[in-house]
This record gives structure tokens, C-alpha cells and sequence, in this order.
């Protein structure tokens, strides 16, 4: 199974500040990769798929780079209704596997 | 506009059964390159794939827990039904279904598929006896 590492596991940024979330993963997975939000007690929601394709309605502060093993999710200008946990999340190979999250915690 | 909702029993006692079921709406799962998928949290962690039925009734199971699941679908009900055998109060977390449609590209000859795109709300299972 492909084995993906998110990091870090969370952190404690202020408003305004630029965020960039690492997922890195076991073998090379070319783009398959999205990243997903999720708020407590909600669903997580697809923001970016194949690794930098924003989602309709997704604020453009959200991008994702990446290719292979290393993808990196980037929040430029945090706002408050962006502190989450953030999942990875690979397509390359069954079984689908999600990274461990990085929960953003307001400082 | 496609929802799914997920179904079932709040309470199971160890060892014993659970079946859930995804009823959804908006799309079918008879389109070609359709998957709907299971996906779990248990509490204060991170998301666990457990199960995915596509268009064509093929399944894939999670490695570590494929002897406990079976996933099946009736398409004349749009309605996915997950079943795991021997609960244990460790399974007990928030269980989801979601949707991922695949796009057919020519140059690859087959299905890209890109993300979840739809999730249910989640139904919260407790193992306890």
C-alpha cells in the first residue's frame, strides 16, 4: 500500500499568515493526489484534486503543487473559517489511503 | 444535485455485525466509471478508506480489513450496503460514503479519477456492549 505522510501534524499559525502543508508519499503516485478539508463534526470537503486543480468555490488563497512523492497544499492568507484538519489523499493504486492530517489550530 | 446518506444502527455489541447503507440520489451508479466508497474516522483521528464498489460491481477492500467487509450495491434502489462482520470497540468512529466520478480520457484508455467529491453527512457507530 502506498504510505502517505502528512507534516507537520499541526501548528498554530495567525490570521494572515501563509501555510504550506507537506504530504509525501511512499512511492510515486505522478498527480494522483487531492486534499480535502475538514472542520469538526463535518464531512471533509474536496478542495484541490490532482495535486493543483482547485475545486469550483474554493477560495483562490488555496493552491496544491507537486508531483511523484512530495506535494505541498499552500494557504496563502489564512481567514479564519480555514482552521481545519487537512487531509492528502492518493488515486495512484488500491487501497486508497489518506495521509494522518494536519489539524491548523488558531494561535 | 447528488447527496448520499448514510444509515444504520448507532449500537453494536462486540463481535457482532454491522451493516450500513449509503442511499444516495443525483447520480447513478450504472454511469460508466462511477465509484462510491466508505470511508471512516474514528474519534479525534484521521480518515481510514475501507471499501469501493464501481459501475461494473468490481470491489476493492482495505488490506487490513478485507476478511471483515463486503460492500454490494442495488442500482434499482440507488443504495450501497457495507457490512462488517466482528465488531470490536475499536471500529467505533463517525462512517462515511462518498462518491468519486471518473473522467474517461482517450489518451490514457480508461477512467482518471480525481477526488471525493461528495460526501454524506457520516453516521456515528458505537461498539460497546
Amino acid at each position: 500500500a502506498i504510505h502517505l505522510t502528512q507534516s507537520p501534524s499541526s501548528l498554530s499559525p495567525s490570521v494572515g499568515d501563509r501555510v504550506t502543508i507537506t504530504c509525501r508519499a511512499s512511492e510515486g503516485i505522478s498527480t494522483v493526489l487531492a486534499w480535502y478539508q475538514q472542520m469538526p463534526g463535518k464531512p471533509p470537503k474536496l478542495l484541490i484534486s490532482d495535486a493543483s486543480n482547485l475545486e469550483t468555490g474554493v477560495p483562490s488563497r488555496f493552491s496544491g503543487s507537486g508531483s511523484g512523492t512530495e506535494f505541498t497544499l499552500t494557504i496563502s492568507g489564512l481567514q479564519p473559517e480555514d482552521f481545519a484538519t487537512y487531509y492528502c489523499q492518493q488515486f495512484r493504486s488500491f487501497p486508497l489511503t489518506f495521509g494522518g492530517g494536519t489539524k491548523v489550530e488558531i494561535k | 444535485q447528488v447527496t448520499l446518506r448514510e444509515s444504520g444502527p448507532a449500537l453494536v455489541g462486540p463481535t457482532q455485525t454491522l451493516t450500513l447503507t449509503c442511499s444516495f440520489s443525483g447520480f447513478s451508479l450504472t454511469t460508466s466509471g462511477m465509484y462510491v466508497t466508505w470511508v471512516r474516522q474514528p474519534p479525534g483521528k484521521a480518515l481510514e478508506w475501507l471499501a469501493l464498489i464501481d459501475w461494473d460491481d468490481n470491489k476493492y477492500y482495505s488490506t487490513s480489513l478485507k476478511t471483515r467487509l463486503a460492500v454490494s450495491k442495488d442500482t434499482s434502489k440507488n443504495q450501497v450496503v457495507l457490512t462488517m462482520t466482528n465488531m470490536d470497540p475499536v471500529d467505533t468512529g463517525t462512517y462515511y460514503c462518498t462518491r468519486i466520478p471518473g473522467r474517461f480520457l482517450e489518451w490514457e484508455g480508461g477512467f482518471h479519477y480525481s477526488g471525493m467529491d461528495v460526501w454524506g453527512q457520516g453516521t456515528t457507530v458505537t461498539v460497546s456492549s
